[in-house]
């Protein structure tokens, strides 16, 4: 079982919609939470952190938290084509600074 | 303020060559990771660095990779000798793990290496 599990996509939405991507992880002990926003050829940019149950904001994005379910999340609000991207999950566990990352899933934003 | 550097951001080389991949980090960060991105495997940790000392090379593939951190603002990746299944595109990345400050992680924009 992969540690940190994303739908490889591709995702594909409508400009203006709602782009809901899901990460799981086996780690229950867990405590820190990321996403990353990969465009092809270039490197994965921090978009979010979380590190306690429930939702967080910044501008468009909104992470989600459940970790009794081991289940993270990311909403795009009012997608747009520039949004178009890989985006990465990435798990940091107890006592570690390592970050395991998902293998990301692939969004599409259709103009 | 300047993000995370790494040079070259492009190699070329022959089976056999020896490969030096560099970075600095962000000033002020304690931590330093090397990561390889692949088609086949996604991004892979490689080793990190914490305070210049090496935490865990548990992801080097092989005595073929070596990293040194000599100082708290430059790093180095070495592959000797390369392969073409070396062939990848290698990521450093950086974090302030001070306390107060969170684990995050800035990466750098990658070396893309071909070995052929």
């Amino acid at each position: 079982q992969k540690e940190v599990e994303q739908n490889s996509g591709p995702l594909s939405v409508p400009e203006g919609a709602i782009a809901s991507l899901n990460c799981t992880y086996s780690d229950r002990v867990s405590q820190s939470f990321f996403w990353y926003r990969q465009y092809s050829g270039k490197s994965p940019e921090l978009i979010m952190s979380i590190y306690s149950n429930g939702d967080k904001e910044d501008g468009r994005f909104t992470a989600q938290l459940n970790k009794a379910s081991q289940y993270v999340s990311l909403l795009i609000r009012d997608s747009q084509p520039s949004d178009s991207a890989t985006y990465l999950c990435a798990v940091k566990g107890a006592g570690t600074y390592k970050y395991i990352f998902g293998t990301g899933t692939r969004l599409k934003v259709l103009a | 303020d300047a993000g995370v550097i790494q040079s070259p951001r492009h190699e070329v080389t022959e089976m056999g060559q020896e490969v030096t991949l560099r970075c600095k980090p962000i000033s002020g960060h304690n931590s330093l990771f090397w990561y390889r991105q692949t088609m086949m495997r996604g991004l892979e940790l490689l080793i990190y660095f914490n305070n210049n000392v090496p935490i865990d090379d548990s992801g080097m593939p092989e005595d073929r990779f070596s990293a040194k951190m000599p100082n708290a603002s430059f790093s180095t990746l070495k592959i000797q000798p390369s392969e073409p299944r070396d062939s990848a595109v290698y990521f450093c990345a950086s974090s302030d793990r001070r306390a107060g400050f969170s684990y995050e992680q800035y990466f750098g924009p990658g070396t893309r290496l071909t070995v052929t």
